[in-house]
């Protein structure tokens, strides 16, 4: 495996269920991200973590609740969404002071 | 917060044509990217450019820090080149970089 992975691909799941999105890099990068594209919007940045510490909660509903449990892993819990929530959440890593920030492939989340 | 705005917001080519797309960017940043996203939702990476001119086949991109803006040239089109192009500039605080990210320009090329 290379790059960044994201796990499922695609989700769709009730308002009332629990659900984790799950994101690995394989780059050796320290500081991973959440951002959520929705349709016709320009993608928002909703986590940030540094050295497994979060650095950056853009005002994020509680109803997302990230986890780091080491600088390779990330996650992102759901519970009780919203339709509005329904969205593109993709993940991404980076390298301090090195070049860029690289993406994966994101999970489509469709909230009924 | 760093604003991003991208220009133009559509744009649609004939296959072989040339194209400028721009973003210009509110504060001055560390780091600045193009992406290119696929209809399957992949944010390719273009380039890193927080300054300068680089080349990548028909692409190019050039950063102007001084003045905040960056381009993208795309040369003689193809109906591969079509999707979303963004930007996305970032400043070093709080120990990592926040990547802000414009609203992107969606290009249509046609066959």
């Amino acid at each position: 495996e290379t790059g960044v992975t994201q796990t499922p691909r695609h989700l769709v799941m009730g308002m009332t269920n629990k659900k984790s999105l799950k994101c690995e890099q394989h780059l050796g990068h320290n500081a991973m991200y959440w951002y959520k594209q929705s349709a016709k919007k320009p993608l928002e940045l909703m986590f940030v973590y540094s050295l497994e510490e979060r650095v950056e909660n853009n005002s994020v509903p509680s109803r997302f609740s990230p986890e780091c449990p080491n600088s390779s892993h990330l996650f992102l819990h759901l519970h009780t969404l919203q339709p509005e929530d329904s969205a593109l959440y993709l993940c991404a890593s980076s390298q301090d002071r090195q070049a860029g920030v690289t993406f994966g492939s994101g999970t489509r989340l469709t909230v009924v | 917060g760093i604003q991003v705005e991208q220009s133009p917001p559509d744009l649609i080519l004939q296959e072989g044509a040339n194209s400028t797309l721009r973003c210009n960017f509110s504060d001055s940043v560390n780091n600045l990217q193009w992406f290119h996203q696929n209809p399957w939702g992949q944010l390719i990476n273009l380039f890193y450019i927080p300054s300068g001119t680089k080349q990548n086949g028909r692409l190019s991109a050039t950063t102007v820090a001084t003045e905040r803006y960056s381009l993208l040239y795309i040369s003689s089109s193809q109906t591969t080149d079509s999707g979303v192009y963004f930007c996305a500039a970032a400043r070093y605080t709080s120990g990592t970089y926040k990547y802000i990210f414009g609203t992107g320009t969606r290009l249509k090329v046609l066959a």
